[in-house]
């Protein structure tokens, strides 16, 4: 009964790495959205995607760029990892209209930088 | 711009004793929603309130939206240590993005 999928739970890549995170889901949704949630900074919005090919940039998205080719996948960049980026990234989507009830989250990806 | 604050930010409690935490925005919500992560785990929807003083009850969980639709409260009675986890409220009146809130770690003691 998976609907958010992300690729990897466990990430571990070497500084200056460029990383890719992917995000599957299959509910048809609209929005997607990065997040990364670290301990006392509670969830803090990286980017997110509301069509194909539409992103936008949300609190903290430097460091990261994103890639929206179809619906149903939207993909998180490290363009050039550092380890201030060693963090839980978490994916989601939702709905819009009828569909619009809640977040689906994936499992997450933590991901160490060394 | 808008937030969304939680208290507390952390909660200890003795199995069997109630729990409450509250969310407060700084402006009027259209509506709220609550999530709930378990340690390891991603935030799972737990239920959206949309009218003013509404309350919704999920076995030992009392959701509550305030009168004026800028305050909410999770309610939990007798805890188990099933409830362990962050519990988080959000706003969703963003066009297409939530505000969370800032999240009430639970710990509960057996």
């Amino acid at each position: 009964d998976v609907k958010v999928t992300q690729s990897s739970r466990y990430l571990v890549k070497r500084t200056g790495e460029k990383v890719f995170l992917e995000c599957v889901q299959d509910m048809d949704h609209e929005n997607m959205f990065w997040y990364r949630q670290d301990p006392g900074l509670g969830l803090r919005l990286i980017y997110f995607s509301y069509d194909v090919k539409m992103k936008e940039k949300g609190d903290i998205p430097e460091g990261y760029s994103v890639s929206r080719e179809k619906k149903e996948r939207f993909s998180l960049i490290l363009e050039s990892a550092s380890t201030n980026q060693t963090s839980m990234y978490l994916c989601a989507s939702s709905g819009q209209g009828a569909l619009s009830y809640g977040y689906t989250f994936g499992s997450g990806t933590r991901l160490t930088v060394v | 711009g808008q937030q969304v604050m939680q208290i507390p930010q952390y909660q200890h409690v003795q199995e069997g004793e109630d729990f409450t935490t509250y969310c407060n925005s700084s402006t009027t919500l259209s509506n709220i929603q609550w999530y709930k992560q378990r340690p390891g785990g991603h935030p799972v929807f737990l239920i959206q309130l949309v009218k003013s003083g509404e309350v919704k009850k999920q076995k030992r969980l009392t959701f509550q939206f305030g009168e004026a639709k800028k305050n909410s409260s999770l309610h939990i009675t007798a805890t188990q240590t099933t409830d362990v986890g962050t519990y988080f409220c959000a706003d969703p009146s963003g066009t297409y993005k939530y505000i969370f809130g800032t999240g009430t770690r639970l710990k509960v003691l057996a």
